[in-house]
């Protein structure tokens, strides 16, 4: 099955600073690159996805980028704002498979 | 709102009991996706209803078993409780034909 990868764990930024979350994923066939962002004691919210024919997808601060060969995708949040402080989770879904694979999460704390 | 609803939102039993978690799709979504979060824990895949059927099978317990009904609606009982099966539990929709999975408020499971 798909083993999802992710890091760092925790991300502390200073308000208005980038952050970057980075994602492996081992199956060649996963096709669907999700990330979710879940606020304390809510839902995982999709926030952005990316399919395995693109390489990159923008969504105003947001943006993904695909790396097939070496196998990762990465989430970049611009002008980070206290309302970004979460959990980011990303996923991976095989070709021939239903269920999302999950890393682990990456709790990022924007400083103010 | 991601359109996706869970009963109830709490629930705290004791050790032994059984209870039965609650899940309705957004409307026109076939898809209903069983997940679950321990404290600290990302989301870990239970299982997968497709219009009525089982289509895939996570790290499900035994003692752990879901349906999906002619309406659509989806139910996860947990039986023979312990205390480490006190979690978040996330239902997830989507149409089928679509990637895109969206998430129910999910609901807290308390074992005593």
């Amino acid at each position: 099955g798909e083993n999802v990868e992710q890091h760092p764990s925790t991300l502390s930024v200073q308000e208005g600073d980038s952050a970057v979350i980075k994602c492996t994923y081992s199956d060649s066939a996963s096709n669907y690159f999700p990330w979710y962002k879940q606020e304390l004691g809510k839902r995982p919210q999709l926030i952005i996805d990316i399919r395995s024919n693109v390489g990159e997808k923008k969504d105003q601060r947001i943006a993904v980028t695909l790396n097939k060969t070496a196998k990762h995708f990465s989430l970049h949040i611009t002008e980070t704002q206290p309302e970004d402080s979460a959990v980011y989770f990303c996923a991976a879904k095989e070709t021939n498979d239903y269920k999302l694979s999950f890393g682990a999460g990456t709790t990022v704390t924007v400083r103010a | 709102d991601s359109g996706v609803t869970q009963t109830p939102k709490h629930l705290i039993t004791a050790t032994g009991q059984r209870v039965t978690l609650r899940c309705s799709p957004r409307s026109g979504d076939l898809s209903v996706y069983w997940y679950q979060q321990s404290l600290d824990q990302g989301l870990q895949f239970l299982i997968q209803y497709y219009n009525g059927e089982e289509r895939a099978k996570g790290n499900i317990l035994e003692r752990f078993s879901a349906q999906q009904f002619p309406d659509l609606h989806s139910e996860l009982n947990l039986s023979s409780l312990e205390l480490g099966d006190s979690a978040l539990y996330f239902c997830a929709s989507s149409t089928g034909s679509q990637y895109e999975q969206y998430f129910g408020p999910g609901t807290r499971l308390t074992v005593t």
